[in-house]
């Protein structure tokens, strides 16, 4: 299985500021993924790339941005943090090939915006 | 576009009682269903997958789920429940699109008791 890790774990930070949250990968994977989950709502694509040069925006991509700094690296920033930005969000990976579509997903990091 | 529904909110079953979570799609084509599994603080686990053959799928940790296309329905299930099935368990269907993203259930909390 992929080794997905995302930092910070858990992350309280002001309404205005800025924060990154990153994602690292160990297998290789050449599609990663950022999804936001809100009690109730499931997951939300935030956005999603699928190489260092290929950056697609999902269903939410609002007052986000971000940056795919290497293959098995993949950043989401939140320019100017606002309080329904409050969420878990996780970070994942698909394998190459026609059945790219499992995904193995990142522990989540809690963010909370006061 | 597709979408998921989990129609259950919430469920409450007595350990060893039997189980079946429900899971309705929509999708034009033949879909790439999941489910996935996330306890308390953890990030999401994958239960089991359909992609296409037998319509009765084994997963791990002793569950099931059945594609019914006549139905639009991936309902999973497992005879006798434990105490540490207690979790969030989502339905998700394979994106028609390449981006390859996964459309998610808004989920169903479980809760076991003894």
């Amino acid at each position: 299985d992929a080794d997905v890790t995302q930092t910070p774990r858990n992350r309280i930070t002001k309404t205005g500021k800025r924060i990154m949250l990153e994602c690292s990968q160990t297998k290789g994977h050449d599609r990663m993924y950022w999804y936001r989950q809100d009690p109730g709502l499931g997951l939300q694509l935030i956005y999603y790339s699928f190489d260092v040069k290929d950056i697609n925006k999902g269903e939410i991509s609002d007052g986000y941005s971000v940056s795919r700094q290497a293959q098995a690296k993949f950043s989401l920033s939140l320019e100017s943090a606002i309080p329904n930005q409050t969420a878990l969000y996780f970070c994942a990976t698909t394998v190459p090939g026609q059945l790219s579509y499992e995904q193995y997903f990142g522990p989540g990091t809690r963010l909370t915006v006061t | 576009a597709q979408s998921v529904t989990q129609p259950d909110i919430h469920i409450t079953v007595s350990e060893g009682a039997s189980l079946e979570l429900r899971c309705n799609y929509s999708y034009g084509a033949t879909p790439y269903l999941f489910w996935y599994v996330q306890s308390p603080g953890q990030g999401l686990q994958l239960l089991l997958k359909y992609f296409s053959g037998d319509t009765l799928v084994q997963g791990i940790k002793g569950f099931e789920a059945e594609f019914k296309r006549s139905q639009s329905s991936f309902n999973l299930r497992k005879p006798s429940v434990q105490w540490s099935d207690a979790a969030e368990y989502f339905c998700a269907v394979g994106a028609a699109t390449g981006r390859r993203a996964l459309t998610f259930g808004s989920g169903t909390r479980l809760q076991v008791q003894p």
